[in-house]
């Protein structure tokens, strides 16, 4: 069966600091990959998806980038971190064809100071 | 562009009560997919269902049922018999069906749903 993971769960920075958060996924191979992120309330908003290694679609303008070295292996990061980066990432995944379920991992609790 | 309206923001029932969560979506396209994903207070998100904008069968999974209808652009939920392990917050979200590559979903707000003993 198909597992996904997160880490680091959860992450106190400064502003100013980078940020590399890293999610896998176990037990499928070449999937759709996708990064969210809620923010304090509720609400998800797509960041970014790829569906290769390599290949990266930002959805919203932003002080983050990511990116895919490896087949299951998804990276979020930022060079310099603000408040407003605060927030609930999480990543996700499906089957790399047509508009397939996305399954979740337990995500990571971020806290800019 | 799509969009999911969950109005309801918070509703708190008791314990065996039914309750039942409204979704409306808005999309031009004729071709989609909606889904409910549950969210406890571990924070991770649960898939419940996947509907396709092709299939209005109401669905029902034990205590949970959903309701599809394409003329109201609705999709909603309702749990029977609520105890106080579906107290979480319910996401109902959107994809548009393009028959290849990839594409986030469209998340409502979400319903915070409290089950009272």
């Amino acid at each position: 069966s198909q597992t996904i993971h997160q880490w680091p769960a959860t992450l106190v920075q400064p502003v100013g600091s980078p940020l590399s958060l890293e999610c896998t996924v176990e037990g499928t191979s070449n999937p759709n990959l996708y990064w969210y992120r809620q923010a304090a309330g509720r609400g998800l908003q797509l960041l970014f998806y790829s569906v290769g290694i390599g290949q990266i679609s930002s959805e919203v303008p932003q002080n983050l980038s990511a990116s895919r070295p490896q087949d299951r292996q998804f990276i979020l990061s930022s060079k310099k971190l603000l408040l407003s980066d605060s927030g609930f990432y999480l990543c996700a995944w499906s089957v790399n064809a047509g508009r397939e379920t996305q399954y979740f991992g337990p995500g990571t609790r971020l806290l800019v100071l | 562009a799509q969009k999911v309206t969950q109005a309801q923001t918070e509703i708190s029932v008791v314990e065996k009560e039914d309750v039942t969560l409204d979704c409306v979506y808005e999309t031009r396209d004729t071709t989609y997919y909606l889904f409910w994903y549950k969210q406890p207070p571990s924070g991770e998100l649960v898939f419940l269902i996947r509907r396709n904008s092709f299939d209005e069968q109401n669905e029902i999974s034990g205590r949970y049922s959903w309701n599809f209808q394409k003329s109201t652009s609705s999709f909603n939920f309702t749990i029977t018999a609520s105890q106080v392990v579906d107290s979480a917050v319910y996401f109902c979200a959107l994809t548009l069906y393009s028959g290849g590559g990839a594409d986030g979903l469209t998340f409502g707000k979400g319903t915070h749903l409290i089950i009272q003993p």
